[in-house]
């Protein structure tokens, strides 16, 4: 089975400046069709979770350019690079290439 | 408008069964897969399963923690998804998300095991 780890899992973040996180998964997210399916999700709290970027960069309709995904293989990170006071939230990526499993979650607040 | 709405969660005994749904509308829902997702309290996301679509099958997955107990079906006539739950432990008590694509997601619905 594919393990997700995520670091940081807290990350309090000053509004304005940057924030990163990485997801790194146990194997390699490479499917035989080419593609690397590794999602970002955000979760805001009392709300269900909301996918910002598929397959590893790819930002999903309404996400802000603030966000941006990046890696490849087993590593990757989600960068917000100007954090505002609405994307205080746990945000977890999840792979979709051996099945699916998500990551522990990174909890995002501001300082 | 791609719509999610899950139902049929409560309070159940260890041991006991449930059968979650998930009523779908706004978009082909016979083309897609669907999946569901649980959340324990205070805790991260879990995928439980997926069902595909007939197109490929109709074939399910599902994780380990809850493969030979929970059996994922639909009926794409009514557009409705549904998680058949048995043999519960209070350690499937989680908040329940169903999900096409991981793109839309429904409410939940709060599954509670306990005696």
């Amino acid at each position: 089975d594919v393990v997700m780890t995520q670091s940081p899992l807290s990350l309090p973040v000053t509004l304005g400046q940057p924030a990163s996180i990485s997801c790194r998964s146990s194997q390699s997210l490479v499917y035989s069709d080419g593609n690397t399916y590794l999602n970002w999700f955000q979760q805001r709290p009392g709300q269900s979770p909301r996918r910002l970027i598929y397959k590893v960069s790819n930002r999903d309709s309404g996400v802000p350019d603030r966000f941006s995904g990046s890696g490849s293989g087993t590593d990757f990170t989600l960068k917000i690079s100007r954090v505002e006071a609405e994307d205080v939230g746990v945000y977890y990526c999840m792979q979709g290439t051996h099945l699916f499993t998500f990551g522990p979650g990174t909890k995002v607040d501001i300082k | 408008e791609v719509q999610l709405v899950e139902s049929g969660g409560g309070l159940v005994q260890p041991g006991r069964s449930l059968r979650l749904s998930c009523t779908a509308s706004g978009f082909t829902f016979g083309d897609y897969a669907m999946s569901w997702v649980r959340q324990a309290p205070g805790k991260g996301l879990e995928w439980v399963g997926f069902i595909r679509s007939k197109a490929y099958g109709g074939t399910t997955e599902y994780a380990a923690s809850v493969k030979g107990r929970f059996t994922i079906s639909r009926d794409d006539s009514k557009s409705i998804a549904y998680l058949q739950m048995n043999s519960l432990k209070t350690e499937d008590t989680a908040v329940y998300y169903c999900t096409v694509e991981f793109d839309y997601w429904g409410q939940g619905t709060l599954v509670t095991v306990s005696s």
